[in-house]
């Protein structure tokens, strides 16, 4: 099983400051096959990232991704106050095939 | 736009099956893969399983004995049964569309619409 493990647990930033959320997982992972998600409290997951830097539809650009092998990045250019909520990465592999990190929560200093 | 909808009891004694469905709007269940997701309370996800529209199915080995995902491509749903719960199957339980496919960059396969999730609680 691939593990990711993302840093830090927790983010504090003030709006308009930069973030930067790592994803590391256990064992090489295709670049295709890397995905990052942003859940708000209540409600399911939303689809940021695939193919570790493409934005999914209606995503604003100053969400990115980057990264390749064992270590992925997902970058807030300029935060918003909605932005700060928690994220996922995710990743398709060998058994069990799907596997997400355990989650970053960025939370407004 | 597609959308859906999980549907089942929010409270099952430990030991019995729960059970789940998912109903998709705004498409077709065709060429899709329809995933199975939970969340704990306070915790992470875990992926729980796929069904593909022509019902080949893909289970997370931890779950796979206790673990039944079946289609039903007339109604455009797709249906969950855990059995032998305990508390530990306490989560939320959401439905989600599985993308997987492959264009000139290569394949690519991550959780492209989800629905709002359902609260399960395992309990007597």
């Amino acid at each position: 099983e691939i593990v990711l493990t993302q840093s830090p647990g927790t983010l504090s930033l003030s709006p308009g400051e930069r973030a930067t959320l790592s994803c590391r997982a256990s064992q090489s992972v295709s670049s295709n096959y890397l995905a990052w998600y942003q859940q708000k409290p209540g409600q399911a997951p939303r689809l940021l990232i695939y193919g570790a830097s493409n934005r999914a539809t209606g995503i604003p650009d100053r969400f990115s991704g980057s990264g390749s092998g064992t270590d992925f990045t997902l970058t807030i250019s300029r935060l918003e106050p909605e932005d700060f909520v928690v994220y996922y990465c995710q990743q398709y592999g060998s058994s069990p095939p799907y596997t997400f990190g355990q989650g970053t929560k960025l939370e407004i200093k | 736009q597609v959308q859906l909808h999980e549907s089942g009891p929010g409270l099952v004694k430990p030991s019995e099956t729960l059970s789940l469905t998912c109903t998709v709007s705004g498409g077709s269940l065709g060429t899709y893969f329809w995933s199975w997701i939970r969340q704990p309370p306070g915790k992470g996800l875990e992926w729980v399983g796929y069904i593909y529209y022509n019902g080949n199915t893909n289970y997370n080995p931890s779950l796979k004995s206790r673990l039944t995902i079946s289609v039903d491509t007339p109604k455009n749903q797709f249906s969950l049964k855990l059995n032998s719960v305990t508390a530990a199957d306490t989560a939320v339980y959401y439905c989600a569309r599985l993308r997987d496919y492959s264009d000139s960059s290569g394949r690519y396969s991550y959780f492209d619409y989800w629905g709002q999730g359902t609260l399960v609680t395992a309990s007597s």
